[in-house]
Formats: C-alpha cells, sequence, structure tokens
C-alpha cells in the first residue's frame, strides 16, 4: 500500500523566513496530493492541493510542487506569520475507478510542526 | 448547515469494555475515513469505505470494527481487543479525488 513519508518533523522559522516541508510517497499510481493545516485543539483543513498532471500551484503565500518522477512533493510558504504556526500534513491518494481494494484511501504523513517565531 | 459530525467530543471507556463512536456527515460524500491521532504519529488510517455496505482495513485496523449502512453514518467501536485506544479520533469524508472534511474529533480515554 502507500506509504507517505514527511520530513522535517519540526521546524522553527523566524517571522519573514521561507518554510519548506518535503514529502515523498511510495505508489506511482497515486495523483492528488493535498495539504492540511492543524491547529492545536481543531480538525484538519486543506490549504492547498495539487493533482498529478500539475507540476506546481500557488495561493498567495503557499505553493505545492510536485516531482512525479521522484515521487516527492513539497510545501512552501513564503513570509511566514505567527499565525502560520500549527502542524502540516501532506497526504497522498489515487482514484477509486473501483469499488474495494486499495483505491480510494488517503494516507497521511506523520506532520511537521511548524513554529513562527515573532 | 452541512458538515460532518463526530460525538462525543469526550469519552471515557473502562478497561474491557466496548465503545462506539459516531460520525454523520450530510455533504453527501460516499467515501469515509476513520483515522487515530496520537503525539508524533500523524494521521493513521483504521477503516476507510467508498460506498455503503463495503468498507476496507487502514493500517491498523486491529482492535476496531465499523459498518456503513448508510450514506451519512460510519460508526467506529473500540473492542476491548484494542489495548491501548487512548487517542483522538477523527472522521472524515470526501468523494473522489477531492478535498476530505474532517469532523470535529472524539478524545478517548480509558480510565
Amino acid at each position: 500500500g502507500e506509504n507517505v513519508e514527511q520530513h522535517p518533523s519540526t521546524l522553527s522559522v523566524q517571522e519573514g523566513d521561507s518554510a519548506v516541508i518535503k514529502c515523498t510517497y511510495s505508489d506511482s499510481a497515486s495523483n492528488y496530493f493535498p495539504w492540511y493545516k492543524q491547529e492545536l485543539g481543531k480538525r484538519p483543513q486543506l490549504i492547498i492541493d495539487i493533482r498529478s498532471n500539475v507540476g506546481e500551484k500557488k495561493d498567495q503565500r503557499i505553493a505545492v510542487t510536485l516531482n512525479k518522477t521522484a515521487k516527492h512533493f513539497s510545501l512552501h510558504i513564503t513570509e511566514t506569520q505567527p499565525e502560520d504556526s500549527a502542524v502540516y500534513f501532506c497526504a497522498a491518494s489515487k482514484h477509486a475507478t473501483n469499488y474495494g481494494g486499495s483505491q480510494g484511501n488517503l494516507i497521511f504523513g506523520k506532520g511537521t510542526k511548524l513554529s513562527v517565531k515573532p | 448547515d452541512g458538515g460532518i459530525t463526530q460525538s462525543p467530543k469526550y469519552l471515557f471507556r473502562k478497561e474491557g469494555q466496548n465503545v462506539t463512536l459516531s460520525c454523520e456527515q450530510n455533504l453527501n460524500h460516499d467515501a469515509m475515513y476513520w483515522y487515530r491521532q496520537d503525539p508524533g504519529q500523524g494521521l493513521r488510517l483504521i477503516y476507510y469505505s467508498q460506498i455503503v455496505n463495503d468498507f476496507q482495513k487502514g493500517d491498523i485496523a486491529e482492535g476496531y470494527s465499523v459498518s456503513r449502512e448508510k450514506k451519512e453514518s460510519f460508526p467506529l467501536t473500540v473492542t476491548s481487543a484494542q489495548k491501548n485506544p487512548t487517542a483522538f479520533y477523527l472522521c472524515a469524508s470526501r468523494t473522489g479525488s477531492t478535498e476530505a472534511f474532517f469532523g470535529q474529533g472524539t478524545r478517548l480515554t480509558v480510565v
């Protein structure tokens, strides 16, 4: 089955600096890669996602890049702010063409705790 | 108000007891998921279901059971066979390869 590795597990940056979180996946059939942000005591929420037919996607200060050949994808946060402090999770899944089996599952990395110091 | 709702928010289990966590969604999503969250372990998949009356084991299914009798509901039972059930449990739902929406979670504690 799919395995997602995420690094680093903790990341501390100064306000205004950039932060980069990297993930690798094992299943070459995976085609959907979301990133979630989880603030303390709250549910994870989607911040950006990318599909396998796209190499890069940007939304204001957040960008995600995907390298299908190397099977890795990264989250980039520029001009970090204290409110960016949270745990970030990457995930991988593949489209379910048949019900049953492992298709359609959504596997997460172990998370990165980002701290932005004012 | 559309969304995905988990109940209860806090749950206490005695040794040897089975307990059931509720997850209901009114988003008309086909797929539903149960994850366990422990500090430093991320979100580990327990079970998932892509369609009514069908579900698949995730990476840590031992000691858990589920049912999917209705599209809107995907309850998780933590059985006495689960030796270390204290954790934060999250339910999620989605359709196809799209954004998954999470419930607010249930914190289970063994007393």
